[in-house]
């Protein structure tokens, strides 16, 4: 059972630059969260994905945004870069029934994102 | 607003030392609590899910408890590869997503 992967591990970019991370979800999970981890901090929800709409957004603005794609794989981008945007970026994987689900989230090893 | 608390920030224990970690939680519902794992550069590692209170779960040397208002994380006879930050998250009712709220996590050092 192959887990969740995501790409690029590491990453610089300067402020003002766009960024656009990649994540392959588990096998047989249908769907996509993003979490934002600042160091020292627990991963922040900033969206969801379910059948490649967004289905839940937490307290980030819209210059964060994703896709997912047919395969279940997403894609976030970020555009604008802040140097606040330095963080641990999580992709996690579920299957999900459509209402909502107890299922675990499974976790990536994530992108490190650093803003100069 | 739906928060999550856990203490101590940080815990050294000698290897065989047991110990409880604490997990408080302020939710409108609950659907679910949830124990991960996190080793440096990692991402979380899925440990534990808790539905009700009263429910416990363990693995090896872990056991986790759930009451109303918050969850232990208790660790038997640890040994040094348990040395890693234990995150407790909670998934609130409401909505279709499935939303994790975190603490800060708690970082277990264990000493040979």
């Amino acid at each position: 059972e192959t887990g969740v992967t995501q790409s690029p591990t590491h990453l610089i970019k300067t402020r003002g630059q766009q960024v656009t991370l990649r994540c392959s979800s588990q096998s047989g999970h249908n769907t996509v969260s993003w979490y934002q981890q600042a160091l020292g901090q627990g991963p922040q929800f900033i969206f969801q994905y379910y059948r490649e709409e967004e289905n839940g957004r937490g307290n980030f603005p819209p210059r964060f945004s994703g896709l997912q794609f047919p395969n279940y794989s997403s894609e976030l981008n970020v555009n604008a870069l802040e140097l606040d945007d330095s963080a641990l970026y999580l992709c996690a994987s579920s299957r999900n029934t459509g209402g909502g689900s107890n299922q675990p989230q499974h976790f990536g090893d994530g992108t490190r994102l650093s803003i100069l | 607003e739906d928060q999550v608390t856990q203490s101590p920030e940080a815990l050294r224990l000698q290897e065989g030392e047991s110990s409880s970690l604490n997990c408080s939680y302020t939710v409108s519902g609950l659907r679910g609590l949830f124990w991960y794992r996190q080793d440096p550069g990692k991402g979380p590692e899925f440990l534990f899910t808790l539905y009700s209170a009263g429910e416990e779960k363990e693995k090896e040397r872990l056991k986790a408890t759930l009451t109303k208002k918050e969850s232990f994380l208790h660790i038997t006879a640890p040994k040094p590869e348990d040395s890693a930050t234990y995150l407790c998250a909670v998934r609130p009712y409401g909505g279709a997503t499935n939303k994790l709220i975190f603490g800060t996590g708690t970082l277990l050092a264990v000493q040979p």
